[in-house]
């Protein structure tokens, strides 16, 4: 199984709602992202877990929240978002990072409103 | 501050030719360059990685080069097919320290016409 899966392909949201983004894979990868993407926007990095820890936060503001329970799944907890925070919200996945680092899969990505 | 620069955002050449998109960095020192291919609304496929001390790499009709001299990869796609439209987009990437942390360029959209 060489698939990234992400639930929901899409989520409308209020500023005062609770949500979370749901990615899994099961090649085996011990390395996975969330990134966010604008519209005509490269992805640009938000989270890295390695082995199931928290190993790059890029400054990401409190109100994404994330979480890796396992070495399969990845979430991303939001809370009190901003219309600006609108997005594709993509989460990918790697055999691990360092000097043997290969490609990333990523998901098909969760396209985020926010009203 | 670290500078990601791809040649064009829009790249058109007819079916056949080979398509040649540029990815050029400053103020960086990757250890591996990747590129990916994006469709609308779809998140990006991985099709090669070059790291540092390699040249060259092929894959079917994908070529990559990578000159840490000049800063720059090449990334031809031979005998083009409408089917390669898509946006293109280099990544590089640091080997120590970071795990598998990657910079996107803006990204350069092919379009081969038939």
């Amino acid at each position: 199984d060489t698939e990234v899966t992400q639930t929901p392909k899409h989520l409308v949201m209020g500023m005062t709602n609770k949500k979370s983004l749901k990615c899994e894979q099961h090649m085996g990868h011990r390395a996975m992202y969330w990134y966010k993407q604008k519209a005509k926007k490269p992805p640009e990095l938000m989270f890295v877990y390695s082995y199931e820890k928290l190993s790059i936060n890029e400054s990401v503001p409190s109100r994404f929240s994330p979480e890796c329970p396992n070495s399969s799944l990845l979430n991303l907890h939001l809370h009190a978002l901003q219309p600006e925070d609108s997005a594709l919200y993509l989460c990918a996945s790697s055999q691990e990072g360092g000097v043997r680092v290969g490609g990333q899969y990523f998901g098909p990505g969760t396209r985020l409103t926010v009203t | 501050s670290q500078k990601i620069e791809q040649n064009s955002e829009a790249l058109n050449i007819q079916e056949g030719k080979t398509a040649t998109l540029t990815c050029n960095y400053t103020n960086y020192s990757p250890a591996y360059l990747q590129w990916y291919r994006q469709d609308p609304g779809r998140g990006p496929v991985f099709l090669l990685l070059i790291r540092e001390n390699e040249k060259e790499k092929r894959k079917e009709r994908l070529k990559v080069t990578f000159d840490t001299t000049l800063k720059q990869s090449l990334f031809h796609i031979t005998a083009s097919q409408p089917a390669d439209s898509a946006t293109y987009l280099c990544a590089l990437g640091h080997g120590s320290g970071n795990t598998g942390k990657l910079i996107f360029g803006q990204g350069t959209t092919l379009q081969v016409k038939p």
